[in-house]
């Protein structure tokens, strides 16, 4: 595998289920990053995280909870989500998480029913 | 918060034909990248350029970063060009990691 991964493609759940997305990055990079994007509109920052340590938090609602365990992984916790949340969710990394270029998986498509 | 705005929103095109695509922002930056959205979601970076200007096959970017723009020439383009073009800049060096997306520019090339 090259560059970044991301599972599943495609989630579809109901209201009340959990899932977790999941990214791995083989590029060596120390910083990742989840982008939202919701239809028609630009990508939406949700989280940063360096060297395993959360950065940014952009105000994202605690029904999606990140996990870094290493530089490498990044996860996204889905729990008790709304029909709005459906959107094409991304990853990014990027060697530093100042000024550096930020390279994006091919995104999960969720849709919650 | 920094605004990126870019023009024009939509674009039609016909195959071998050149276009120019615009990003302006509002403050100074220290990232600057132009992706490609291909219609199955995929973002692919075409260019890394907080300044100057940088060529790549029929691609080409310039960053202004006095003048807060960017543009994105695509010369005799092709049907695979289609998609969505992405304008993201990171402001500042305590904003570090925050990359603010433009609107895009949807642009579909006719064969």
């Amino acid at each position: 595998e090259t560059g970044v991964t991301q599972t599943p493609r495609h989630l579809v759940m109901g209201m009340t289920n959990k899932k977790s997305l999941k990214c791995e990055q083989h590029l060596g990079h120390n910083a990742m990053y989840w982008y939202k994007q919701s239809a028609k509109k630009p990508l939406e920052l949700m989280f940063v995280y360096n060297f395993k340590e959360q950065t940014e938090n952009n105000s994202v609602p605690s029904r999606f909870s990140p996990e870094c365990p290493n530089s490498s992984h990044l996860f996204l916790h889905l729990h008790t989500l709304q029909p709005e949340d459906s959107a094409l969710y991304l990853c990014a990394s990027s060697q530093e998480y100042r000024a550096y270029e930020q390279y994006f998986g091919p995104g999960t498509r969720l849709t919650v029913t | 918060g920094i605004q990126v705005e870019q023009s024009p929103p939509d674009l039609i095109l016909q195959e071998g034909a050149n276009s120019t695509l615009r990003c302006n922002f509002s403050d100074s930056v220290n990232n600057l990248q132009w992706f490609h959205q291909n219609p199955w979601g995929q973002l692919i970076n075409l260019f890394y350029i907080p300044s100057g200007t940088k060529q790549n096959g029929r691609l080409s970017a310039t960053t202004v970063a006095t003048e807060r723009y960017s543009l994105l020439y695509i010369s005799s383009s092709q049907t695979t060009d289609s998609g969505v073009y992405f304008c993201a800049v990171e402001r500042g060096y305590n904003q570090g990691g925050k990359l603010i997306f433009g609107q895009g520019t949807e642009l579909s090339v006719k064969p």
